[in-house]
């Protein structure tokens, strides 16, 4: 089957660091580009962070840029976003999730995870 | 980089149509055809239902289908079904100093 399973989320204090994971099963995770999406409480998809099929490039949303750190192991079929200097707008459900092009680094994300709650709060 | 715009709400009867749109710039809708659709059941995990403009991936009905004019991206859900009533929302590649960027959803309520 077919699968991501996100972990590490969890209550913060602003300006603290956290590390979410992501674990894939079921396809052949160094084939894909992989990207991070998260949902604040009562608000729409955000677009975080991509990370292309070998971590040779990433990108992120201008919103986390300089404190998100993206990254993967493909040895370990395994997402990674390091998040730094939390602020309490960085609360929201986080997803992993895969692309569903081989060649393309952000065609459409065709597996999601079920998400990490991350709560950032004094 | 602004979310792309969506009506917050859209509802029809069983059995109608009802198209989304999603209205965006010519940096992002306008100018590359990675437009994207996912249907968000509250508490599930997002589902993809259109890539690339118009396709779908495999086991999404045709009765969901995909448009692209200029700047505007459009999500049309024919025969509407009562498991068809979730929130809806686009993306599309941006360029590669901002990669991506999602609307802000579509409420649909089938009637």
């Amino acid at each position: 089957e077919v699968q991501l399973v996100e972990s590490g989320g969890g209550l913060v204090q602003p300006g603290r660091s956290l590390r979410l994971s992501c674990a894939a099963s079921g396809f052949i995770f160094k084939d894909y580009a992989m990207h991070w999406v998260r949902q604040a409480p009562g608000e729409g998809l955000e677009w975080v962070s991509t990370i292309n099929w070998n971590g040779g490039r990433m990108d992120y949303a201008g919103s986390v840029k300089g404190r998100f750190t993206i990254s993967r192991d493909n040895a370990k079929n395994s997402l990674y976003l390091q998040m730094n200097g939390l602020r309490t707008d960085d609360t929201a459900l986080y997803y992993c999730a895969k692309d569903i092009s081989k060649t393309a680094w952000f065609d459409g994300f065709d597996i999601w995870g079920q998400g990490t709650m991350v709560t950032v709060s004094s | 980089q602004s979310a792309l715009t969506q009506s917050p709400s859209a509802s029809g009867s069983p059995g109608q149509s009802v198209t989304i749109s999603c209205t965006g710039t010519s940096s992002d809708v306008g100018a590359y055809n990675y437009v994207s659709w996912y249907q968000h059941h509250p508490g599930k995990a997002p589902k993809l239902m259109i890539y690339e403009v118009n396709k779908r991936p495999s086991g999404v009905p045709d009765r969901f289908s995909g448009s692209k004019s200029g700047n505007t991206a459009s999500l049309t859900v024919s025969g509407l079904q009562a498991e068809d009533e979730a929130d809806y929302y686009c993306s599309s590649y941006a360029g590669s100093n901002n990669l991506g960027v999602f609307g802000g959803g579509t409420k649909l309520t089938v009637l």
